[in-house]
């Protein structure tokens, strides 16, 4: 059974900072892994969306990686701004029309 | 606009009361899903449809119903709530193919006493 683990469960940094949040997964056969936003009591934006055939995504300051092999995505944040404060969520897709999250890594940017 | 509509947003129930929660999306997605999010365990899908008329129990589908009779319409059907159903709801929709790419509603915040 597909287990999703995200480390840190929380986090806080510096404005300006660099930072990485992980994503590990038991299960190598996915079809993809998507990591989403969500702010307090909100709805999920979904950030970038990895096929099982891609190394990594970009979009604008996001750069999100997938190693398969080791069951493993990170989600990279370049100078990290307050605005960016939110948890953030990864998801599995392994077919079988399931999806299964983490449960987040809640990040708190201070200015 | 592409989106996921949910209705209602909040929603505040007693004990027993039946409710539907109304989930619609204007993409033409076969695969629509409902998950419930809950502190300290993160989003657990509660059922999913992959098309008109078929659809099949996520990890948590106690308590819940949900019917697909038209393919941009899923609800969520709580015949008999129970305070433990209480929770943030999610339904969410993609095509069956390509990127499988999830698009989710906005959420509906249900509390029931």
């Amino acid at each position: 059974k597909q287990e999703v683990t995200q480390i840190p469960a929380a986090l806080s940094v510096p404005e300006g900072e660099n930072l990485v949040l992980n994503c590990s997964f038991t299960d190598s056969a996915i079809y993809n892994l998507q990591w989403f936003r969500q702010d307090p009591g909100k709805g999920l934006t979904s950030l970038l969306l990895i096929q099982s055939s891609q190394r990594e995504q970009t979009s604008g300051r996001l750069n999100a990686s997938l190693d398969k092999s080791s069951g493993r995505s990170t989600l990279y944040i370049a100078a990290s701004q307050p605005g960016d404060s939110a948890t953030y969520l990864c998801a599995v897709y392994s077919g079988g029309f399931k999806t299964i999250f983490g449960a987040g890594t809640r990040l708190f940017v201070k200015a | 606009e592409a989106q996921v509509t949910q209705n209602p947003r909040y929603l505040i129930t007693v004990t027993g009361k039946k409710l539907t929660v109304t989930c619609s999306q204007n993409m033409n997605h076969e695969y629509m899903s409902w998950y419930r999010q809950d502190p300290g365990l993160g989003l657990r899908q509660i059922y999913y449809s992959m098309n008109v008329e078929v659809t099949d129990k996520g990890d948590v589908p106690e308590g819940y119903k949900v019917s697909r009779k038209e393919k941009r319409n899923f609800p969520l059907i709580l015949e008999s709530p129970s305070p433990n159903q209480t929770s943030l709801y999610f339904c969410a929709s993609s095509y069956e193919r390509g990127s499988y790419e999830q698009y989710f509603g906005p959420g509906t915040r249900l509390t029931v006493t």
